[in-house]
């Protein structure tokens, strides 16, 4: 079974100061970890995936995240926010077993930006 | 090359009236899914499709239903809407090329109101 929880509902930062958006899962096998970014009233665009392969993932518009197996965490990073990158934020997760590639959502993150 | 269109953008309903939404892509994709998003419930998973022909069950199934009769299309379907059926809409669709690892690629939503 598969689960994914994003840890806070809401983050608000300042222009110009770290992001962190923080993802934790739960998978009964090696798991594929996915980040997407929907801007409002539009669809969700992919941010950075991993896949296995090093556990820093580097995405679009300087996010990136780092993949840690003993925390199962996934967690978004950027260290330095932009107003553009006001947006909700979602964790996906999917279980790489059973040839059943169906993904779970977390509930998402709304990041909000300070001028 | 549009990627993955819905039809149409928006639709307001009187509880009872039925409705299909129609979801198209271009990128051959065998996989094809169906969610909805409200708020602070992230995306819930109401159908998927492994290819043409075939369809399955997700979190929330109830009160819709679903057509694969075009690799290309996914038809989603409600017979008799309710206003619990208020939502927006997406749907996605990925390749099944090296399994979980594929993104999916997502529509711009469809905002539903059911009155």
């Amino acid at each position: 079974a598969q689960s994914v929880t994003q840890l806070d509902s809401h983050v608000s930062v300042s222009e110009g100061t770290p992001v962190l958006l923080r993802c934790n899962y739960s998978s009964s096998y090696s798991p594929s970890l996915f980040w997407y970014v929907q801007h409002p009233n539009k669809g969700l665009q992919l941010l950075l995936k991993y896949t296995s392969a090093a556990t820093l993932v580097k995405g679009i518009n300087g996010f990136e995240a780092e993949f840690k197996k003993s925390e199962t965490s996934f967690h978004l990073t950027k260290p330095s926010a932009h107003m553009s990158d006001a947006a909700e934020y979602f964790c996906v997760v999917i279980d790489n077993s059973g040839g059943s590639y169906i993904p779970t959502f977390g509930r998402g993150t709304s990041l909000i930006v300070h001028p | 090359n549009a990627g993955v269109t819905q039809t149409p953008k928006f639709r307001v309903l009187k509880t009872g009236q039925s409705m299909t939404l129609l979801c198209a892509q271009d990128m051959n994709h065998e996989y094809m899914y169906w969610y909805r998003q409200d708020p602070g419930m992230g995306l819930r998973l109401i159908h998927y499709s492994v290819g043409e022909g075939t369809t399955a069950k997700g979190e929330v199934p109830d009160g819709y239903n679903v057509s694969r009769l075009k690799k290309q299309n996914f038809l989603l379907g409600l017979e008799s809407a309710a206003p619990s059926q208020t939502s927006v809409y997406f749907c996605a669709s990925k390749a099944r090329l090296a399994g979980s690892t594929d993104t999916q690629y997502f529509g711009p939503g469809t905002r539903l109101t059911v009155l």
